[in-house]
């Protein structure tokens, strides 16, 4: 069975902090995809990145970055510098490929960013 | 050009209705699916369609139906609407295995 575990509820910084999201997860797959994905306050949700599980080169997008390390089962997101603009509901997820094609989501970390 | 579009967006109606929530992508993706967003943001997969197969139906009631009557949509039936059903129905396409691309959601209040 997969799991993904975003154990951080809530985070709450002031503006050009940075803060990392955390995210654990598990599956037996020996090839899966990883991916984040954004909830701002208006609800849409947003994806931000896909990472396949043969590709642990980090990934830096503007003041985004994610480091994804399969020793400790860990995809973990990075914002710096960060905005009000960014605060929002962020959801990492996991998709196996053996047989079954069922994204699981993590819970969701409430990022809160003060002016 | 809306890639992933929903309809309605806000719906309020009685226990024990019948309602219907519709979706259409214009991405070409193969597979789309149906969430079911909580008060808490928990986001649960209920269904999901590869070429209009149903390859995910996720423990949920069977007063939900979803019908895909082609790879560009995929509809959702709710029958006897009871009031845990009120949550925020989201919509969402990729090709399989990929990234998903999501409506804007369906918010749908039972009183």
């Amino acid at each position: 069975a997969q799991k993904v575990t975003q154990a951080q509820t809530e985070i709450s910084v002031v503006e050009k902090e940075d803060v990392t999201l955390d995210c654990v997860y598990e599956t037996r797959d020996t090839t899966y995809y990883l991916f984040w994905y954004k909830q701002p306050p208006s609800g849409e949700l947003v994806f931000l990145i896909r990472r396949n599980s043969f590709d642990e080169q980090n990934e830096i997008s503007g003041r985004y970055s994610w480091n994804f390390q399969k020793s400790t089962s860990s995809f973990n997101f990075t914002i710096t510098a960060s905005q009000v603009v960014d605060s929002a509901v962020y959801f990492c997820a996991l998709t196996g490929t053996g047989g079954s094609y069922i994204p699981t989501f993590g819970r969701g970390t409430s990022l809160i960013v003060h002016p | 050009d809306t890639a992933v579009s929903q309809t309605p967006k806000y719906l309020v109606t009685q226990m024990g209705n019948d309602k219907s929530i519709k979706c259409e992508q214009n991405l070409g993706h193969d597979t789309m699916y149906w969430y079911k967003q909580d008060s808490k943001k928990f986001l649960k997969i209920m269904f999901s369609y590869n070429n209009k197969e149903l390859i995910i139906n996720e423990t949920v009631p069977n007063r939900f139906s979803p019908k895909s009557p082609d790879k560009a949509h995929l509809n959702l039936h709710i029958n006897s609407l009871e009031l845990g059903d009120s949550a925020v129905y989201f919509c969402a396409s990729s090709h399989l295995n990929n990234e998903q691309y999501f409506g804007p959601g369906t918010r749908l209040t039972v009183t």
